[in-house]
């Protein structure tokens, strides 16, 4: 089984703080995916990447940044935490290719308080 | 531009009886669905897709989706619905059309299930 695992389940931290979102996957994937979810608002993307060392701007990048050094792991970055930053943030995975590889392969959610 | 929308912010259902979630969505190319269903405090855990071949899909947990080209819709189905199946469910959609980064998936905004006993 795929396994994506997010470094933590709670997180609260202040405004003005850095703040480093870990993933971890397991099953060799080439595409990792950072979203946050916000009741009514649905998954919106934040960043993706397709290899190490690449990344790409979701719909949503502004006040975040990543990082990709190894192929298993993507790592969020809030350079200066604001309180709108308050969310669930949620990392997945996929194989990178053809229709089979499209699915998404997903952590179990950073629930981010900014205070 | 690709979209998916799910009409329906809540759906109520009791247990027992069949259930439906709907979802409609607008691509240029060929259409690849997918539904995935969240626990409270979860991930998202995948449920079923189509990629092409047989319009009615089987996925986990007794859940069935029907593609309908015609009527751009890929609603989700259950004959019986279990206390369990509470939670959100969410219809997703990648066009064919589009590789690389234009290729991500594109989420609905979820539908809650509330299934009482």
């Amino acid at each position: 089984d795929v396994k994506v695992t997010q470094s933590s389940r709670y997180l609260v931290k202040r405004t003005g703080e850095k703040v480093f979102l870990e993933c971890v996957q397991d099953m060799d994937h080439e595409n990792m995916f950072w979203y946050r979810q916000d009741p009514g608002l649905g998954l919106r993307l934040i960043y993706f990447s397709y290899d190490v060392k690449m990344k790409e701007k979701g719909d949503i990048p502004e006040g975040y940044s990543v990082s990709r050094e190894k192929k298993e792991r993507f790592s969020l970055i809030l350079e200066s935490a604001s309180t709108n930053q308050t969310s669930m943030y949620l990392c997945a995975s996929s194989l990178y290719g053809g229709p089979p590889s499209y699915e998404q392969y997903f952590g179990p959610g950073t629930r981010l308080t900014v205070t | 531009a690709q979209s998916v929308a799910q009409p329906e912010d809540q759906v109520n259902v009791a247990e027992g009886n069949p259930l439906t979630v709907k979802c409609t969505y607008s691509v240029s190319g060929n259409p690849y669905l997918f539904w995935y269903v969240q626990y409270p405090n979860r991930g998202l855990q995948f449920l079923l897709k189509y990629i092409t071949g047989d319009n009615l899909v089987k996925g986990s947990y007794g859940f069935e989706a029907e593609f309908n080209k015609s009527q751009t819709s890929f609603h989700l189905k259950k004959p019986s619905a279990l206390v369990s199946d509470s939670a959100l469910y969410f219809c997703a959609v990648r066009d064919g059309n589009y590789g690389g980064s234009q290729g991500n998936l594109i989420f609905g905004k979820g539908t809650k299930l509330s299934v009482k006993p």
